[in-house]
């Protein structure tokens, strides 16, 4: 039972690369979620999603790009990486009303 | 956005000792409240979902009680041990949503 995989688990980029971080669920859920954790921020949220083609902004978006082609995968795409974006990246999901599952995050350095 | 406050910051306890955090969330348009644990270089793992207006939970030496009217809850650990170090977060989630809006958290420390 592998429940939320993430890849990669760190990852350093210099200023203007583009990437994607990876996120996997098998639990069948059909909210998936990526949040940011900065020091002193808490958990912020960047873009859900609630179902295969269906994504909808959080409260930070700018910079970040998602798809739900699948129920299972819910990539998260920087495409010009800043140093602002250097954080710790955790993926979720769920069903309505039940706790989030959470992968082991990604921690990303912009150099 | 919504503002869901967690208080104290962080505490520090003796081992033995029982201890409590607050979590304030808006009162209208609530749903569930959740508590997750946070230890560091983990992640956060959910302990409670409430939704009951006066709904009380419990999981072994840890509780949770919730006010939906007032709206706050409460994180009860009693008899703290090292290993109930970690920061605990809560989550307000609104009627009809999926979303959760976390509170900055709740760091405890507990000192053998």
């Amino acid at each position: 039972n592998a429940g939320v995989t993430q890849t990669p688990k760190f990852q350093v980029l210099k200023t203007g690369q583009s990437m994607t971080l990876q996120c996997a669920q098998d639990m069948n859920h059909e909210y998936m979620s990526w949040y940011r954790q900065d020091p002193g921020m808490g958990l912020r949220l960047i873009h859900y999603s609630v179902g295969a083609g269906i994504t909808d902004q959080g409260e930070v978006p700018n910079g970040y790009n998602v798809s739900r082609s699948t129920t299972e995968d819910f990539p998260l795409r920087l495409l010009s990486a800043a140093p602002s974006q250097t954080s710790v990246y955790f993926c979720a999901s769920s069903s309505f009303g039940q706790p989030q599952h959470f992968g082991d995050g990604t921690r990303l350095s912009i150099l | 956005i919504l503002n869901v406050e967690q208080s104290p910051q962080s505490l520090h306890v003796q081992e033995g000792d029982s201890t409590n955090f607050t979590c304030s969330f808006p009162s209208s348009n609530f749903y569930a409240l959740h508590w997750y644990r946070w230890e560091t270089a983990k992640s956060p793992e959910a302990l409670f979902v409430m939704t009951l207006n006066g709904d009380e939970k419990k999981k072994g030496r840890i509780s949770a009680t919730l006010n939906t009217k007032e709206g706050y809850s409460y994180l009860y650990i009693k008899g703290s041990q090292p290993e109930d170090s970690a920061t605990y977060l809560c989550a307000f989630s609104g009627a009809g949503s999926y979303q959760l809006t976390f509170g900055k958290g709740t760091k405890l420390s507990v000192i053998p």
